[in-house]
C-alpha cells in the first residue's frame, strides 16, 4: 500500500516538547517533509529530510528518520501556543508522486 | 509577490455541471499539483505535473481531468461534477523534485448539490 499513519491528536503543555510521529511504507521513498496548517489556510512547508540522512535540526525543529523502521518524527521544542496546528507528514516517492498522512492535531494546553 | 493563485476562492453548483479551477503560479515552478482534502482524510494528490504537457495520476484521478499547456497555469477540470467531489481543493507548485518545498494556494472549497 502507498499508505503514511500519524496519530490524529496530540496535546502538549506549553513550554514542553511536542513529539508528532509519522509511519509510511515505501522504502524507495525520496524526500519526506513536514507540513503546518493553520485553521482556514493552505499547507506550510516546515522542514523537510532527504531519505538518506537520520537527523535534522532547525531552530526548535528536530527530524529524526529512522529509514529501517519507515518512521519520521517531528520535535517542537519549547512548544507555544501559535505551534497550535495540523501537522502533516508527507513521502515523495521516486515517480515524484507525493503522498500525505491525515494530519495530528496538536493542542496547547496552557 | 511570489504566489499560487487559486480561482474561485468558493463554488456552490449542481450535479452534472462542468467546471473549472484556475491555479496560476508567478514563480516560473516546473512541478504543479492539486490535492483535495476531506476530514478524515488529509490531503490527497488528483493529479501532479513535473512540466508542460506532463501530467500524472496522483492518488485520487477519478472524475478530475487536468492540463499543462503553460507552465504557469494547471486548471483542474470536473467535467460532470457530482456530490463527493465536495471538498477543498489545493493547488501547489514548486521549483522541481526532492528538496524544493511545494507552495499552497489558499484553497478552493467546492459544494455539488
Amino acid at each position: 500500500g502507498e499508505d503514511v499513519e500519524q496519530s490524529l491528536f496530540l496535546s502538549v503543555r506549553e513550554g514542553d516538547s511536542s513529539v508528532i510521529n509519522c509511519t509510511y511504507t515505501d522504502s524507495s521513498s525520496t524526500y519526506l517533509y513536514w507540513y503546518k496548517q493553520e485553521p482556514g489556510a493552505g499547507l506550510q512547508l516546515l522542514t523537510y529530510i532527504f531519505s538518506n540522512m537520520d537527523m535534522k535540526q532547525d531552530q526548535r525543529l528536530t527530524v529524526l528518520l529512522n529509514k529501517k523502521d519507515k518512521h519520521l518524527s517531528l520535535r517542537i521544542a519549547d512548544t507555544q501556543t501559535g505551534d497550535s496546528a495540523i501537522y502533516f507528514c508527507a513521502e515523495r516517492k521516486r515517480d515524484d508522486k507525493i503522498i500525505f498522512g491525515k494530519g495530528t492535531r496538536l493542542h496547547i494546553l496552557p | 509577490e511570489a504566489q499560487v493563485t487559486q480561482n474561485p476562492r468558493y463554488l456552490i453548483t449542481v450535479t452534472g455541471k462542468k467546471l473549472t479551477v484556475t491555479c496560476s503560479q508567478n514563480m516560473n515552478h516546473e512541478y504543479m499539483s492539486w490535492y483535495r482534502q476531506d476530514p478524515g482524510l488529509g490531503l490527497r494528490q488528483i493529479y501532479y505535473s513535473m512540466n508542460v504537457e506532463v501530467t500524472d495520476k496522483g492518488d485520487v484521478p477519478e472524475g478530475y481531468k487536468v492540463s499543462r499547456k503553460e507552465k504557469r497555469n494547471f486548471p483542474l477540470i470536473l467535467e460532470s461534477p457530482s456530490p463527493n467531489q465536495t471538498s477543498l481543493y489545493f493547488c501547489a507548485s514548486s521549483l522541481g523534485g526532492g528538496s524544493q518545498p511545494q507552495h499552497f494556494g489558499d484553497g478552493t472549497r467546492l459544494s455539488i448539490l
